[in-house]
């Protein structure tokens, strides 16, 4: 079936610092890929949609030049956290359309603990 | 615009037991409805994805069905173990492709 690597699975850093987050489809293209970002006991928070070839469209009030999203190609979309703060510190996840035909399903990464201390 | 509910919140029961998790949406023009389980601090897993013209799909131990009709999906497990212990998630596509979720069902299945 179809899967989605995402790494790092855990990162610490400083505040102030920057921290890049992969997302890679390994055996297909996604021409769409999505982030979330999952607080304790909660549901996921979609961040925003990440076109390849294209700007990312950012759901109201996530800050794009704080999360900023690449997706340079067909299996890879990048989350940069910049000028991280405590508040940042969260649960990341981000997930690839698989489209087969007429048809299509999501499949999601394992997930960035991220922690800004 | 799609609405999707999950009750129960929680759930728990004994190990062996047949058990049955819902969904309902609110737009019957569903383009497909996808079960997710997630275990604590983990992404999620793809259960079983039931396209708009499919009923139901089949997965060992697990069934998913779908009622455009009457807006619900259900997912059936059979037997549960204490490893089907976690939460959850059914999830629909809106017309933009992003995921519409539910709240989420934690599943609790004691030894």
């Amino acid at each position: 079936g179809a899967v989605v690597s995402q790494h790092p699975s855990r990162v610490i850093c400083k505040s102030g610092t920057s921290v890049k987050i992969e997302c890679r489809s390994l055996d297909f293209q996604a021409t769409t890929m999505f982030w979330y970002r999952q607080f304790p006991k909660k549901s996921l928070m979609l961040m925003a949609t990440s076109n390849e070839g294209s700007k990312a469209t950012y759901e109201q009030g996530v800050e794009k030049d704080k999360f900023l999203i690449n997706h340079a190609s067909l299996t890879l979309s990048t989350l940069t956290v910049t000028s991280a703060h405590p508040e940042d510190s969260s649960f990341y996840i981000c997930s690839a359309r698989e489209i087969k035909g007429t048809n299509y399903g999501y499949t999601f990464g394992s997930g960035t603990r991220l922690t800004v201390v | 615009k799609q609405e999707v509910t999950q009750i129960p919140a929680a759930l728990s029961v004994p190990e062996g037991e047949n058990l049955v998790l819902n969904c309902s949406f609110t737009d019957s023009a569903i383009y497909n409805l996808q079960w997710f389980r997630q275990d604590p601090g983990k992404g999620l897993t793809s259960l079983l994805l039931i396209q708009s013209s499919q009923r139901e799909q089949t997965s060992g131990r697990l069934n998913a069905s779908l009622d455009k009709s009457s807006g619900r999906s259900t997912l059936y497990i059979a037997a549960s173990q204490p490893g089907d212990s976690a939460t959850y998630l059914c999830a629909s596509p809106s017309n933009t492709g992003k995921l519409i979720f539910g709240q989420g069902t934690t599943l609790q299945v004691k030894p």
